[in-house]
């Protein structure tokens, strides 16, 4: 079966960097999406990656390992507003998407 | 404000009920999706549009009735649901998806259903 494993929940102290990892078992690969979700609000988009390696964006840096199946966010001089849940999401080889629980991020002052 | 709308809000219904979802986008997609989202589970791809045509149901139940009259509107028919269908029903669009091409999805808002 296909299957996307992310902590359910972390925290965080403003200022710093967390690390969301995520890990995948799909039949197929063609990319792999990170969303943020406020809560009661939509999910928008945050990133993608579909060769290897770091992407950055800003305060945001995704990262991708093929081989291992492997995915982390990494988010930077961590703000109050940063508490959100952070989606990861997989696109199979029939370009559906296959998608994890979700990361419940909080920030502590 | 991601361009794609969703009324109602809030939805409580009885189980007896008929009542209907309303997703509207204007970025001039082609696909539309209805995902349910539970808590703390993973999003549940519903249905699928394309180009105005149902291509994925993935065995949702009869209860849950889809309708795409163009490229800019997707409606979700409710009628006897149960109580473990109350989620967090979102509306998402994109362009349809293409060998090649990743095509990010746009969600609604999303309307929270509660099913006494």
């Amino acid at each position: 079966g296909q299957n996307i494993d992310q902590p359910t929940e972390m925290t965080a102290t403003e200022g710093a960097i967390v690390q969301i990892n995520c890990t995948y078992q799909t039949s197929g690969f063609n990319g792999l999406f990170w969303y943020q979700q406020h809560a009661g609000e939509a999910p928008t988009f945050l990133s993608y990656n579909v060769l290897d390696g770091l992407e950055e964006k800003g305060r945001f840096s995704s990262f991708l390992s093929r081989s291992k199946g492997y995915s982390y966010l990494l988010l930077k001089e961590l703000q109050m507003k940063d508490s959100a849940s952070y989606l990861c999401a997989v696109l199979d080889s029939n370009y559906q998407l296959i998608w994890g629980a979700g990361t419940k991020l909080i920030i502590k002052p | 404000e991601t361009g794609v709308t969703q009324t109602p809000r809030h939805l409580v219904m009885g189980m007896t009920n008929k009542k209907s979802l309303k997703c509207e986008q204007h970025l001039g997609h082609n696909a539309m999706y209805w995902y349910k989202q539970s808590a703390k589970k993973p999003l549940e791809l519903m249905f699928v549009y394309s180009l105005e045509e149902r291509v994925e149901n993935n065995s949702v139940p009869s209860r849950f009735s889809p309708e795409c009259p163009n490229s800019s509107h997707l409606f979700l028919h409710l009628h006897t649901l149960q109580p473990e269908d109350s989620a967090l029903y979102l509306c998402a669009s994109s362009q349809p998806s293409d060998r090649g091409l990743y095509n990010e999805q746009f969600f609604g808002p999303g309307t929270r259903l509660t099913v006494l």
